[in-house]
């Protein structure tokens, strides 16, 4: 069965830097979100992307972040200058179509900004 | 938007004996609710969902009720199996409005052997 994958599985970084969390949404799927889990806490939503643009993104999504579809299959989330609360799992996730179909996620990459 | 509260954050439960974790959303506009389960270091997996079109949805020891007048929805399992501890989570997703699911806190379900 196909599966949204994420790379790097962990990613460490210096407060300040630039990370780019990258996603393979499963092949047919058109939407495309980013999640965050902070340790202990719940899923958050902080984008979503269709037909090539932002659809909504919440009140966490600032302008620190960005996301691209650089070519037909990987989907990235860049954080541009990292602080020390960013630190959480990031999971990636794609539906299909239809508003209520089901989002699968990927396996999540954890990040630690130090 | 939409807010989702889930109880209890914590459910222990004697392996055989069901378990019910209970959500409630506040926009009326929300038409589903998906129920994920999720291990320890592991991605959130579906494991039922339901449409604001049905009441009830059963699937093996799994079900989910909604009640759309109170706003509330739950999750039952049955017959639980040391495999079934994990936390849930609840999640829920507007008609007009968001694009993302909004979750629950989770709960942190134990089956005791």
């Amino acid at each position: 069965e196909p599966e949204v994958t994420q790379t790097p599985s962990h990613q460490v970084t210096q407060m300040g830097q630039e990370v780019i969390l990258r996603c393979v949404p499963i092949s047919n799927h058109l939407y495309f979100y980013w999640y965050r889990q902070i340790l202990g806490q719940k899923v958050e939503f902080l984008v979503s992307f269709y037909n090539n643009e932002i659809s909504e993104k919440s009140e966490i999504f600032d302008d620190q972040f960005s996301v691209e579809r650089p070519d037909g299959s990987n989907f990235t989330l860049k954080i541009r200058s990292t602080k020390l609360e960013d630190s959480a799992m990031y999971f990636c996730a794609s539906r299909m179509t239809g508003r209520t179909d089901t989002q699968y996620f990927g396996p999540g990459t954890r990040l630690t900004v130090l | 938007g939409e807010n989702v509260e889930q109880h209890p954050s914590t459910l222990s439960v004697q392996e055989g004996d069901s378990a019910v974790i209970k959500c409630t959303y506040s926009d009326s506009a929300s038409n589903y609710f998906p129920w994920y389960k999720q291990e320890l270091g592991k991605r959130p997996q579906l494991i039922i969902d339901i449409r604001s079109n049905v009441g009830e949805k059963k699937d093996q020891r799994i079900a989910v009720t909604l009640n759309k007048t109170a706003k509330h929805f739950s999750l039952h399992i049955t017959e639980t199996q040391p495999e079934d501890s994990a936390v849930y989570f609840c999640a829920a997703q507007g008609w007009g409005g968001a694009d993302g699911l909004t979750f629950g806190k989770g709960t942190h379900l134990i089956i005791q052997p």
